[in-house]
């Protein structure tokens, strides 16, 4: 089984409000990543983490906050978004155990449609 | 530094007729090449790899793709389209550590 799951699907949100994006996966995988994505353009990288610990933070402004409670469970926490952080977030893992870890293939989940209003 | 170019924006093919993505990469270690498609409002779906093992890859759906060290190309080909393969397609590079490149992606077109 090679599947990364999301929740919700969709979520509309105001800029007041306080939500969370979840993301899990039961592969056994040790590397988990969120990314941001725009119509027309790649996933951007925002957050790594390696073992449940954060490992990278592409410099993202702190209305976002992620949480890895357990190996196979990933949040997103959002707070007072803006408008232009409407976009598909999407939830990567990848075995990420051994040293070679660049042959390791990442799998996606479908993603969270965010809209802020 | 590492780096992924992919040369065509778009790229529009008769149904029937061969397809051609092209992808170039910079790397400064042996990388891992993987490319990806997208079809609207989904994630991305592996649809190959290559890992330094064969340089031709056999993907899903009748992709393959040829590593060629000396051009630092990643082409991905078809013999013939189908109108399900329209999609974005994107070409990422991996070597050390945690991170993935990633390439501007091509959006394909099937014509029927």
């Amino acid at each position: 089984d090679t599947e990364v799951t999301q929740t919700p699907k969709h979520l509309v949100m105001g800029m007041t409000n306080k939500k969370s994006l979840k993301c899990e996966q039961h592969m056994g995988h040790r590397a988990m990543y969120w990314y941001k994505q725009k119509a027309k353009k790649p996933p951007e990288l925002m957050f790594v983490y390696s073992y449940e610990k954060l490992s990278i933070n592409e410099s993202v402004p702190s209305r976002f906050s992620p949480e890895c409670p357990n190996s196979s469970l990933l949040n997103l926490h959002l707070h007072a978004l803006q408008p232009e952080d409407s976009a598909l977030y999407l939830c990567a893992s990848r075995q990420g155990t051994s040293g070679a870890a660049s042959t390791d293939t990442q799998y996606f989940g479908p993603g969270t449609r965010l809209t802020v209003l | 530094a590492q780096s992924v170019t992919q040369l065509d924006s778009h790229v529009s093919v008769s149904e029937g007729t061969p397809v051609l993505l092209r992808c170039n990469y910079s790397s400064s270690y042996s990388p891992s090449l993987f490319w990806y498609v997208q079809h609207p409002n989904k994630g991305l779906q592996l649809l190959l790899k290559y890992t330094s093992a064969a340089t031709l890859v056999k993907g899903i759906n009748g992709f393959e793709a040829e590593f060629k060290k000396s051009e630092t190309s990643f082409h991905l080909t078809k013999p013939s389209a189908h109108m399900s393969d329209a999609a974005e397609y994107f070409c990422v590079l991996s070597n050390t550590g945690n991170q993935f490149y990633f390439g501007t992606g091509t959006s394909l077109t099937v014509i029927p």
